[in-house]
């Protein structure tokens, strides 16, 4: 079975912009889950989709936005890009994200805003 | 909120000798899961527990989860250069579709 798989993987945007990361889950899963990862804060969750819902969100302002596609695979969306967004953001995916399921993590995409 | 804290930020050993990180969290988890990221990588799931007392092995490895379920360990015996990388706990709170918290992680460097 093919893992999670994110795309892009490297991406330089400025300040301002806007920017779209794609994370495809393993064939099946049906719960995909956003997290940010910084030096400073660590891996931070933003959000969870499931069926094309988001079911749980973390503290991150509304700048960062996501969506489901019935395929299961998501988006992630960050508007007005901040220094501070600079991150490795990884998705997860689970079979349908219940309390004791394993997460799949993909690569990440490494994003830097200039 | 929910926190996860995570001890040692930073742990140097000399291959051989035995490494150890503890997470703890201030209220009850229901489960608890360990991952391993490896220098420019991503986090890879090594194990949950989710059993007030349970301890688990995988071969080095041992991990376990304080009776009260607010506490949880990871010890690796005999390190190797191999175990280099950033262990992170990460605890689940209440209900089936609770987010995962995750611990700041701890950085284990092994020097031959």
């Amino acid at each position: 079975k093919a893992g999670v798989t994110q795309t892009p993987r490297y991406l330089i945007k400025t300040r301002g912009q806007q920017v779209t990361l794609s994370c495809s889950p393993i064939s099946g899963h049906r719960s995909v889950s956003w997290y940010q990862q910084t030096p400073g804060q660590g891996l931070q969750f933003l959000f969870e989709y499931f069926s094309e819902t988001q079911r749980n969100k973390g503290n991150f302002p509304g700048r960062f936005s996501g969506r489901q596609f019935s395929n299961s695979r998501s988006e992630m969306n960050v508007s007005t890009l901040e220094l501070g967004d600079s991150a490795l953001y990884l998705c997860a995916s689970s079979l349908s994200g219940r309390n004791q399921e394993t997460q799949y993590f993909g690569p990440g995409t490494r994003l830097l805003v200039l | 909120g929910q926190q996860v804290m995570q001890i040692p930020q930073y742990q140097h050993v000399q291959e051989g000798e035995d490494f150890t990180t503890y997470c703890n969290s201030s209220t009850t988890l229901s489960n608890i899961q360990w991952y391993k990221q490896r220098p420019g990588g991503h986090p890879v799931f090594l194990i949950q527990l989710v059993k007030s007392g349970e301890v688990k092995k995988q071969k080095r490895l041992t991990f376990q989860f304080g009776e009260a379920k607010k506490n949880s360990s990871l010890h690796i015996t005999a390190t190797q250069t191999t175990d280099v990388g950033t262990y992170f706990c990460a605890g689940r709170y209440g209900g089936s579709q609770g987010n995962l918290i995750f611990g700041k992680g701890t950085k284990l460097s092994v020097k031959p």
